[in-house]
């Protein structure tokens, strides 16, 4: 199987833009989570969505936005970027869906990333 | 107190010795335990997860699980060179989704 991709893979904006990041899961994946990593924060949750429908969100503000489409690609967009906007933006797909053991519905599998540089 | 705790490091242990990895969580709820390996410049990686008390071997990797003492720790055994790398740990909460909590992560040095 194919592993997650995202795009672009790389991505200078400049403070205030907007930015949108894509994301597809591993085939028959259907929940996807987006993660921000910085050196000085580490890894943080963003969001999850599942069947098109955000599950569950971190504390980012509201310029950090997402959406699932019906083939649970995702996308997740910044609004008027901040400098510290600067980050890996990781995106983790899971299979989590009814029908399936427990331990096999959670384990995320994260694409290569989107390294955004805000200037 | 943050809600999983790694030792930053580094780690240094020579080629072949026994790497050890410790990592607490605060939150009782939690379910599902996973390590992540990330290379500088590279996305996470999956190791290994585990769920119930004990231990889980896979190669060289074993991981334990106490969840009385809320600690998961990594044993990587037969350390080699391309082990070096940054560990993470990772933690679900049964009522957060997939939300995975993850500790700062240990920086290890597999020195030749």
């Amino acid at each position: 199987k194919a592993g997650v991709t995202q795009t672009p893979r790389y991505l200078i904006k400049t403070r205030g833009q907007q930015v949108t990041l894509s994301c597809s899961p591993i085939s028959g994946h259907r929940s996807v989570s987006w993660y921000q990593q910085t050196p000085g924060q580490g890894l943080q949750f963003l969001f999850e969505y599942f069947s098109e429908t955000q599950r569950n969100k971190g504390n980012f503000p509201g310029r950090f936005s997402g959406r699932q489409f019906s083939n649970s690609r995702s996308e997740m967009n910044v609004s008027t970027l901040e400098l510290g906007d600067s980050a890996l933006y990781l995106c983790a797909s899971s299979p989590r869906g009814p029908g399936l053991p427990p331990g096999a519905t959670d384990t995320q599998y994260f694409g290569p990333g989107t390294r955004l540089t805000v200037l | 107190q943050k809600e999983v705790e790694q030792n930053s490091g580094p780690l240094s242990v020579p080629e072949g010795a026994i790497a050890s990895l410790n990592c607490t969580y605060s939150d009782r709820g939690s379910q599902s335990f996973f390590w992540y390996r990330q290379y500088s410049g590279k996305s996470p990686e999956l190791i290994m997860s585990i769920y119930s008390n004990g231990d889980k071997e896979d190669g060289r990797f074993t991981a334990q699980l106490n969840k009385a003492s809320q600690y998961v720790s990594l044993l990587i055994r037969d350390s080699q060179p391309s082990d070096s790398a940054t560990y993470l740990c990772a933690v679900r909460v049964r009522a957060a989704g997939n939300k995975l909590t993850f500790g700062g992560g240990t920086r290890v040095l597999v020195k030749p």
